[in-house]
């Protein structure tokens, strides 16, 4: 099992620019979330799904779009990036309603110049 | 909203003492509460996680303790080595699979 990955790993862009972060997971889960790190920073949930179908708004989901394409996959665009969206980017997974371990990518690098 | 607050946001201890990191959580309906360690570059890795029907949970080194009717957990390491030094992040699942995590403690382990 690949478990959560992620693509692209790096990303530099133009402010203005868009583009969309790719998740995919393999481990039959139901839920998945999409975080945001800045430097020296926790965690910020942007979006999540709790199955597919489904999207939420987090604590931060401003300047971002979700759409879960089907029960593996969750990507996140960025319309029109700002230089405030420079961050890590983090997705994660886990079974939903089961109390158990969320599961993390590998994050991707963005930098919004 | 949801909201997971995290203390202290830096912790130094000398090897072999113990670290202490605390959180609090706002949403009652939450029920369950894990904790990761994320080194330098690294993607978060689960250490330890509490279901809301228990009380404290040992693994080991690391223990974490629940009090749900003051909506506090702890995190806590015992005889610290120098590998424990990283980025703990507590968090806070609720009823509709929402997962807020706290700002994260950096701890240092002292020669």
């Amino acid at each position: 099992n690949a478990g959560v990955t992620q693509t692209p790993k790096f990303q530099v862009l133009k402010t203005g620019q868009s583009m969309t972060l790719q998740c995919a997971q393999d481990m039959n889960h139901n839920s998945m979330y999409w975080y945001r790190q800045d430097p020296g920073m926790g965690l910020r949930l942007i979006y999540y799904s709790a199955s597919e179908g489904t999207t939420d708004k987090g604590e931060v989901p401003n300047g971002y779009n979700v759409s879960r394409l089907n029960k593996r996959e969750f990507s996140l665009r960025l319309e029109s990036a700002a230089p405030s969206q420079t961050s890590v980017y983090f997705c994660a997974s886990t079974l939903a309603g089961s109390l158990d371990e969320q599961f993390f990518g590998p994050g991707t690098r963005l930098t919004v110049l | 909203g949801e909201n997971v607050e995290q203390h202290p946001s830096t912790l130094s201890v000398q090897e072999g003492d113990s670290a202490v990191i605390k959180c609090t959580y706002s949403d009652s309906a939450s029920n369950y509460f894990p904790w990761y360690k994320q080194e330098l570059g690294k993607r978060p890795q689960l250490i330890i996680d509490i279901r809301s029907n228990v009380g404290e949970k040992k693994d080991q080194r690391i223990a974490v303790t629940l009090n749900k009717t003051a909506k506090h957990f702890s995190l806590h390491i015992t005889e610290t080595q120098p590998e424990d030094s990283a980025v703990y992040f507590c968090a806070a699942r609720s009823r509709d699979d929402k997962i807020i995590f706290g700002k994260g403690t950096r701890l240092h382990i002292l020669p």
